[in-house]
């Protein structure tokens, strides 16, 4: 069956560091993969997509790699600051319509200390 | 800035009971979801819904479940009876090839 495991429940950081996540998956051919923040008690904001023929994304302090080879996503957060620390999610998209089902891993909760 | 709004934020039912959870999408987009989160788990698919039909749904979505939007701007789920099992926050969601989620309807089934 599909599975996406996200690199350990928690992640603690120093201020300043890159903070790097993964994201596996097996049993899945994704078209996509998206990366979401969660805070506690909101919904997911969406954060950067990657489409299965683009090795690395960027947006401002972040960065997403994707090897469909390996089946493995990073995602890296450059000079983390505290207010970066919350849950991040990855979320695999099959793309084979416009509105897929898309299945979300369990998240990663990361804390940047000052 | 455009935003998925969803009300109530909190609902409490009893075992049974009918419920209507409301999202208005942002009203340009053409996609929309259901997706839930049981406190502490995943966020998962509930529904996809285009053009005035389901597109996909997971094997959550039985026939307890349904979707409607009955005009141009709302976007509903009801749970026909509902269960304990059914408490979660539940999340809307509108695409334009991102996807906006709302803050949450929190159901609690009694």
């Amino acid at each position: 069956s599909q599975k996406i495991e996200q690199n350990s429940e928690a992640l603690n950081i120093q201020e300043g560091k890159t903070a790097t996540l993964t994201c596996n998956y097996t049993n899945y051919s994704p078209a996509y993969l998206q990366w979401y923040r969660q805070d506690p008690g909101r919904g997911p904001v969406f954060l950067l997509l990657i489409r299965e023929n683009e090795k690395e994304k960027r947006k401002e302090r972040l960065k997403v790699t994707f090897d469909t080879t390996l089946k493995q996503s990073l995602f890296h957060i450059t000079a983390s600051q505290p207010a970066d620390s919350a849950t991040y999610l990855c979320a695999l998209d099959p793309g084979y319509s416009s509105a897929s089902k898309i299945i979300f891993g369990s998240g990663t909760r990361l804390s940047i200390r000052p | 800035e455009p935003e998925v709004t969803q009300t109530p934020s909190h609902q409490v039912t009893q075992m049974g009971q009918e419920v209507i959870l409301r999202c208005v999408p942002i009203s340009n987009h053409l996609y929309f979801y259901w997706y839930r989160q049981i406190l502490g788990q995943k966020v998962e698919f509930l529904v996809s819904f285009y053009n005035n039909e389901i597109s996909e749904k997971s094997e959550i979505f039985d026939d307890q479940f349904s979707v409607e939007r009955p005009d141009g701007s709302n976007f509903t789920l009801k749970i026909r009876s509902t269960k304990l099992e059914d408490s979660a926050m539940y999340f809307c969601a509108s695409d334009d090839n991102e996807q906006f989620f709302g803050p949450g309807t929190r159901l609690t089934v009694l």
